[in-house]
């Protein structure tokens, strides 16, 4: 039972490059997150899914897609990646209604 | 304007001190979790408190509800290294079935052998 997982675990891109961040869940969860977290900002949600095939903006969604795939993954998509990108993004699902939510290891970006 | 107000935001003692950290609010929540974060992890639940004043311990940690609902106190007991972290609190969007949460920007604590 792996929980939640992200792909990759560090990623270095330069601006306007694109990449997608993978996360699956194999809870059986209906709900995911995508959070990025900044030194003294905490978590800020970019998006959500509270069942397949559909999704949310959530506090700071410029800049990223998102695509529920299935009920086990969720990817990320930045189109063209800016410094102001650079942060480590965490995925996380929850089986609402306890809104416990279990988080991946994180995704390290850096873009230069 | 940051819903879940935490303090202090930094704190560094020595091994086998007390110490609590603050989760406050304006607004009335359903629930507060408490999650803790190691370097290079992702946050890992520790607690869900549901019912205002319920005071609920894991170990040498206890967390309590504010009876109005509104805040939430992590007490560590004799705090040894393993308890270095990133606390974060937690609660559930009031206007939302889907599961969403706002987090507070945490507290860091160091604890010192």
């Amino acid at each position: 039972n792996a929980g939640v997982t992200q792909t990759p675990k560090f990623q270095v891109l330069k601006t306007g490059q694109s990449m997608t961040l993978q996360c699956a869940q194999d809870m059986n969860h209906n709900s995911m997150y995508w959070y990025r977290q900044d030194p003294g900002m905490g978590l800020r949600l970019i998006y959500y899914s509270a069942s397949e095939g559909t999704t949310d903006k959530g506090e700071v969604p410029n800049g990223y897609n998102v695509s529920r795939l299935n009920k086990r993954e969720f990817s990320l998509r930045l189109e063209s990646a800016a410094p102001s990108q650079t942060s480590v993004y965490f995925c996380a699902s929850s089986e609402v209604p306890t809104y416990e939510q279990y988080f991946g290891p994180g995704t390290r970006l850096t873009v230069t | 304007t940051q819903l879940l107000e935490q303090s202090p935001q930094f704190l560094s003692i020595q091994e086998g001190e007390n110490l609590t950290v603050y989760c406050n609010s304006s607004s009335v929540f359903s629930s507060l979790q408490w999650y803790r974060q190691e370097p290079g992890e992702g946050p890992v639940l520790l607690v869900t408190v549901v019912t205002g004043g319920e005071v609920k311990k894991l170990k040498r940690l206890t967390f309590q509800f504010g009876d109005a609902r509104k805040d939430s106190s992590l007490h560590i007991t004799a705090a040894q290294p393993g308890d270095t972290g990133l606390y974060l609190c937690a609660g559930p969007d009031r206007g939302s079935t889907l599961g969403r949460l706002y987090f507070g920007r945490g507290t860091q604590l160091t604890v010192w052998p």
